[in-house]
């Protein structure tokens, strides 16, 4: 089962920071935490991954506090283009070999 | 190669008919996963490979479903005797590192699209 939870949707508007927030309260010491995005008709894209406070890339940034019971995907300014499907993923609970996403957070991005 | 490659990227079969499934992961990733979307839902993992060798099987749907990796390269999902409950999008990935200990990312192909009439 998957051990992470996020909201089923969001909406937002163009140029807007955006905050995805997901829990993940049993995450293993040695698990990383990986956000995925994915378009319809597509396979998931990896966007950012970290371990604990923050990481930083060309298109997100990665809050995990230091308990790392949480962690919030923040996406800058976003534009239509960013209208997608947002995963979080962690090991599983009985196996951080196997990757379990959850049901993911639907971002609508409004013109 | 660049990237993950499935193929055929669609699969029309009959009811009852057997399917393979390709993956043909990036280069030197010796983890590989294969996943199950249904329109509209979530990923469902099937199974992963360290390897040539798949540790869990538990994630099958049922014992129509088999997969196999060679030469620590492709990897074939295999459906037999396919029900129209098997049409969904499989997808596959690859990485340097298993699991979610590793600090490397999961690259995943487009999918192959099966529907079963």
């Amino acid at each position: 089962l998957a051990k992470t939870t996020q909201p089923i949707s969001m909406d937002s508007y163009e140029g807007q920071e955006v905050n995805i927030t997901c829990s993940h309260n049993n995450i293993a010491t040695n698990d990383y935490i990986t956000w995925y995005q994915q378009f319809p008709s597509q396979g998931p894209r990896f966007i950012i991954q970290g371990y604990k406070t923050k990481v930083t890339n060309e298109v997100a940034s990665l809050f995990i506090p230091a308990d790392r019971k949480s962690s919030t995907l923040s996406l800058p300014r976003v534009s239509l283009s960013d209208t997608a499907v947002y995963y979080c993923l962690v090991g599983a609970s009985d196996s951080s070999y196997k990757l379990i996403f959850g049901s993911g957070t639907r971002l609508l991005v409004r013109p | 190669g660049a990237g993950v490659s499935q193929s055929p990227s669609n699969k029309v079969t009959e009811k009852g008919k057997d399917v393979e499934l390709r993956c043909d992961p990036i280069s030197g990733h010796t983890a590989l996963y294969w996943y199950r979307q249904r329109l509209g839902q979530g990923l469902e993992f099937l199974i992963y490979f360290q390897g040539n060798s798949a540790p869990d099987k538990s994630g099958l749907p049922s014992d129509r479903f088999s997969a196999e990796r060679t030469g620590e390269s492709v990897s074939t999902l295999t459906i037999q005797r396919t029900q129209q409950e098997d049409s969904a999008v499989y997808l596959c990935a690859s990485s340097l590192g298993l699991g979610t200990g590793s600090n490397y990312g999961y690259t995943f192909g487009s999918g192959t699209r099966l529907t079963v009439v």
